[in-house]
């Protein structure tokens, strides 16, 4: 199967500061990638993707970069706030399929 | 505008019982998926549907079935209900086939005793 993985486990971060959050992915022939957050008792949330055909991709605080070669992606939150305090999920797609890696919990200090 | 909506959001099953998680969606998406999430993994595919009346295994789909009669419904049935299958079950949509990002419903948190 797929593999989707992540570098770090657990990040604990400083209310205010940048977090990133990295994801290794294994198939060379996915073309879109996404990146959700998941708070505790609730269900994946959407908070941005990105296409192969790119390598870079802004929205509200967050930026999603792509590396193609080194087959990694990331995700950079900015100003981190606590309601940030969830758990990131990195997924690819690849013939029909979405494969999700083990998420790391991003914990943010005030 | 309900999204995915998944029902129930929590089951309690004996060995060997057999029940049915509903999955419906209102957004008019082509594709369906079922997944299930155990503690400290990702998220696992289980069945999927392109469409209605097209169905295809994901990476566990033993012990489960899944059926697609209408574009908006997507239940998953458990044939006899195992300690293995206690888990976290979502149902997600999107428009395309893959290519378009997935809307999760709230969850079906299962337990076998």
């Amino acid at each position: 199967g797929e593999s989707v993985g992540l570098h770090l486990p657990t990040l604990s971060v400083q209310e205010g500061d940048n977090s990133i959050i990295n994801c290794a992915y294994s198939n060379s022939a996915s073309d879109y990638f996404i990146w959700y957050k998941q708070e505790s008792g609730k269900g994946p949330q959407f908070i941005i993707d990105i296409r192969s055909n790119m390598d870079k991709r802004q929205g509200q605080r967050v930026t999603v970069l792509l590396n193609k070669t080194v087959k990694h992606l990331s995700l950079q939150i900015a100003a981190t706030q606590p309601g940030d305090s969830a758990v990131y999920f990195c997924a690819e797609t690849s013939f029909n399929k979405f494969y999700f890696g083990s998420g790391t919990k991003l914990n943010v200090k005030p | 505008n309900a999204g995915v909506t998944q029902t129930p959001k929590f089951q309690v099953l004996k060995t060997g019982q057999s029940m049915t998680l509903q999955c419906a969606q209102d957004m008019n998406h082509e594709y369906m998926s079922w997944y299930r999430q155990d503690p400290g993994m990702g998220l696992r595919l289980i069945h999927y549907s392109v469409g209605a009346g097209i169905t295809d295994q994901g990476e566990v789909p033993n012990g489960y079935n899944v059926s697609r009669s209408t574009t908006e419904d997507f239940p998953l049935r458990l044939l006899s209900a195992a300690p293995s299958q206690t888990s976290v079950y979502f149902c997600a949509s999107s428009r395309d086939r893959g290519g378009e990002k997935l809307f999760f419903g709230s969850g079906t948190q299962l337990s076998v005793l």
